[in-house]
């Protein structure tokens, strides 16, 4: 399994909305609803986001959505702000008990 | 509150083995639904998921590692261990233990990592 392609880095104003892509094959992200996402900052456990493609764990901001369509995942943050700046990686079930994580994507607040 | 916490070796030499144990504290490793797995990060890149073990011994691996690794699970201790044979420099990682929900790649718990050198 290759890894899942997002963009190295994804910069906003605070305030503003930004999508991090998450770009899999129909063998990964495209055949299965079973896409995560984690929020990594240095130093610090990785952080929970999202599973099943949109559900969002107890205790985590609303301002953090996801979606998929077809074989790309999307993780948007609406409302930047200074606390959200940190790499974000995807994950998805790939088949035959296989996980594969996406590239990450550095996230900078302006 | 369910937590894990690695511990082992920061530095193996190449062609060694590295080992490593998570703890699971707050909880039993036991509970049926949740399977451990381990996941590492290489040196400015990305994760990768190594592996994982269901408290019962059912293994499952990357197949990009499965030659080399091998997990097993201590009910007694709450405890899962990684073993990694003839390591190389490429194997230099941030270790991370996790815990997944069903198995369908939730990890909702996470230790905080540690760092593995393999020297030569």
């Amino acid at each position: 399994q290759s890894a899942l392609t997002q963009p190295a880095s994804v910069s906003g104003s605070p305030g503003q909305s930004i999508t991090i892509s998450c770009t899999g094959t129909s063998s990964d992200v495209g055949r299965y609803n079973l896409v995560s996402w984690y929020q990594l900052h240095s130093g610090k456990a990785p952080k929970f986001m999202i599973y099943e493609g949109s559900q969002r764990p107890s205790g985590v901001s609303d301002r953090f959505s996801a979606s998929k369509s077809g074989n790309t995942a999307s993780l948007t943050i609406s409302g930047l702000q200074a606390e959200d700046e940190a790499d974000y990686y995807c994950c998805s079930y790939a088949g035959n008990n296989v996980y594969v994580f996406g590239t990450g994507t550095k996230v900078t607040v302006l | 509150q369910v937590q894990l916490q690695e511990s082992g070796p920061g530095l193996v030499k190449a062609s060694q083995t590295l080992s490593l144990t998570c703890t699971v504290s707050g909880g039993s490793i036991s509970t049926g639904g949740y399977y451990w797995s381990w996941i590492r990060q290489l040196p400015g890149k990305g994760l990768e998921w190594i592996g994982y073990i269901y408290f019962t011994g059912s293994t499952y691996y990357n197949p990009s590692l499965k030659s080399r690794v091998s997990i097993s699970v201590d009910t007694s201790y709450n405890q899962f261990s990684l073993r990694l044979n003839s390591v190389t420099a490429a194997d230099t990682a941030v270790y991370y233990c996790a815990r997944d929900v069903d198995a369908d790649a939730a990890f909702d718990i996470w230790g905080q990592g540690t760092m593995v050198t393999v020297s030569s």
